[in-house]
C-alpha cells in the first residue's frame, strides 16, 4: 500500500512564488493533517482537516491556505512564499474514533525559498 | 511555551551503549505517543502509553509512562547503528490534533 504520498519530494521558489503542495492517502482516513519540520523545532502544526469539508487552523497557518479536495485529498499552498516558509513539509492522515489513534505520514516535501 | 520538552536534544554513543531519552510536561496528558523518524522521511509511531506507570518494550526499546501522566521515558539497551534517528514524543488532544516535543537526535556509532 502507497500510504501517505507527498508531491513534489524537492521544489525551490523565488520569494513571491506561489505553489501547491499536493497529498493523497489511500487508508480511507477521515483526518488529514500538514505540519512544518523546522531544525531544533519538531514538528509544528499549520491545518488540519478533521473529515471531508472541514478545515481548522493550527499553530502556525499565517501565509498558507488548504483545501480538502475529497477524503482522500489535501492540498497546502502558498500563496506568496517568503523565505520565512524554506522548511520541510510533512502530510499526515489518521482514523478518528480513538484518541491514540497514531498519524500515518508522507516521506515530506522540501520547499527552499531563496 | 512548549508543552513537551524533550531531552537531551542531542545524543551521540557507540554501538552496544545504554541510552535514555525524556519527554516531560507540566501538564497531565490522557496519553502520549513516541515516533521515530529516520533521515528523509516521515515520522513512525512506535507505541502508545495510556495508563499512569504503564511499561510497553518493544524488542530492545522500553517506553515508561509516569505515575502522574507527566512525563515518560524511553530506554534503549545495546544500541545498534539501525536505532540512528530523531525520537519524538506527541500527544494528541480530543479534537484529534497532535502536539510534538522537539525531539531528541540519536547517533550510534559502529
Amino acid at each position: 500500500n502507497a500510504g501517505v504520498t507527498q508531491t513534489p519530494k524537492f521544489q525551490v521558489l523565488k520569494t513571491g512564488q506561489s505553489m501547491t503542495l499536493q497529498c493523497a492517502q489511500d487508508m480511507n482516513h477521515n483526518s488529514m493533517y500538514w505540519y512544518r519540520q523546522d531544525p531544533g523545532m519538531g514538528l509544528r502544526l499549520i491545518y488540519y482537516s478533521a473529515s471531508e469539508g472541514t478545515t481548522d487552523k493550527g499553530e502556525v497557518p499565517n501565509g498558507y491556505n488548504v483545501s480538502r479536495l475529497n477524503k482522500r485529498e489535501f492540498s497546502l499552498r502558498l500563496e506568496s512564499a517568503a523565505p520565512s516558509q524554506t522548511s520541510v513539509y510533512f502530510c499526515a492522515s489518521s482514523e478518528i474514533g480513538t484518541v491514540n489513534s497514531p498519524l500515518h505520514f508522507g516521506n515530506g516535501t522540501r520547499l527552499t525559498v531563496t | 511555551t512548549q508543552l513537551l520538552e524533550q531531552s537531551p536534544q542531542f545524543l551521540s554513543i557507540q554501538e552496544g551503549e545504554n541510552l535514555t531519552v525524556y519527554c516531560n510536561s507540566s501538564s497531565v496528558f490522557s496519553s502520549l505517543q513516541w515516533y521515530r523518524q529516520e533521515p528523509g522521511e516521515g515520522p513512525v509511531l512506535l507505541v502508545t502509553v495510556v495508563t499512569g506507570g504503564e511499561v510497553k518494550k518493544l524488542k530492545r526499546l522500553t517506553f515508561q509512562f509516569g505515575d502522574a501522566r507527566k512525563d515518560s521515558s524511553l530506554h534503549i539497551t545495546a544500541a545498534q547503528p539501525g536505532d540512528t534517528g530523531l525520537y519524538l514524543c506527541a500527544l494528541k488532544t480530543n479534537a484529534g490534533k497532535s502536539t510534538f516535543g522537539d525531539g531528541t537526535t540519536l547517533t550510534v556509532k559502529p
